[in-house]
């Protein structure tokens, strides 16, 4: 059980184009969805809390208009890089939770790399 | 805010046990997770402890003292796949989000 799964696993695109990942929770219904971005050998910083049918609450530095999020079901969130650019390049991990988060288990996804050239 | 510490590297022999340590500071606990990461991957879940004291499963056991700030991830009779990194993740009451450390990666060798 508490399968979460992403689409694309990799993505390559040039730079301005916008790309979008989606984020499914295969078998159960996830309140609470987390955006992570991780650089290589850093550790997983959070980007963005979304709850299903209300609007996305970013960290700080983080800009909503550039990552846009929509937590359209209990099973689905999308993230989309708008305009991306090479520094946009890293490992996106979603996570879903069926709680608020807090003592609920998160369960990540299998990431998505995405390279800017 | 959370300050989270854990140590970078650690190398062990297979067979062997690996303890690693996690210290945290943090305005509001609401426990705290140990995840694996294998390189290129996403985090899989491995422990939660809220309450003080030692949860085991398995080969992997982990332990809490809410009034040291302290956490370790006990690892025993190593194997190879063992290899990957460990994150340590504090849980605070106020937001339920997840402040992660970054990550102790073990090599386990031969």
């Amino acid at each position: 059980g508490a399968v979460v799964s992403q689409h694309p696993s990799w993505v390559i695109c040039k730079s301005g184009t916008s790309v979008k990942i989606e984020c499914r929770s295969l078998d159960f219904q996830a309140t609470t969805m987390f955006w992570y971005r991780q650089f290589p050998k850093q550790s997983l910083m959070l980007m963005a809390t979304s709850n299903e049918g209300s609007k996305a609450t970013y960290e700080q530095g983080v800009e909503k208009d550039k990552f846009l999020i929509n937590h359209a079901s209990l099973t689905l969130s999308t993230l989309t890089v708008t305009s991306a650019h090479p520094e946009d390049s890293s490992f996106y991990i979603c996570s879903a939770s069926e709680g608020q988060g807090g003592t609920d288990t998160q369960y990540f996804g299998p990431g998505t790399r995405l390279t800017v050239l | 805010g959370q300050n989270i510490d854990q140590p970078t590297e650690m190398t062990a022999t297979e067979g062997a046990i690996v303890q690693i340590n996690c210290t945290y500071q943090t305005s509001g606990f609401n426990g705290l997770f140990w995840y694996q990461q294998h390189a290129g991957e996403a985090p899989t879940f491995l422990s939660y402890n809220v309450l003080d004291g030692l949860e085991e499963k398995g080969r992997f056991s982990s332990f809490l003292s809410r009034s040291k700030g302290y956490s370790y991830l006990l690892l025993k009779e190593l194997q190879m796949k063992d290899s990957a990194s460990y994150l340590c993740a504090v849980s605070h009451s106020n937001d339920y989000k997840l402040s992660f450390g970054a990550g102790t990666t073990v090599t386990v060798r031969a």
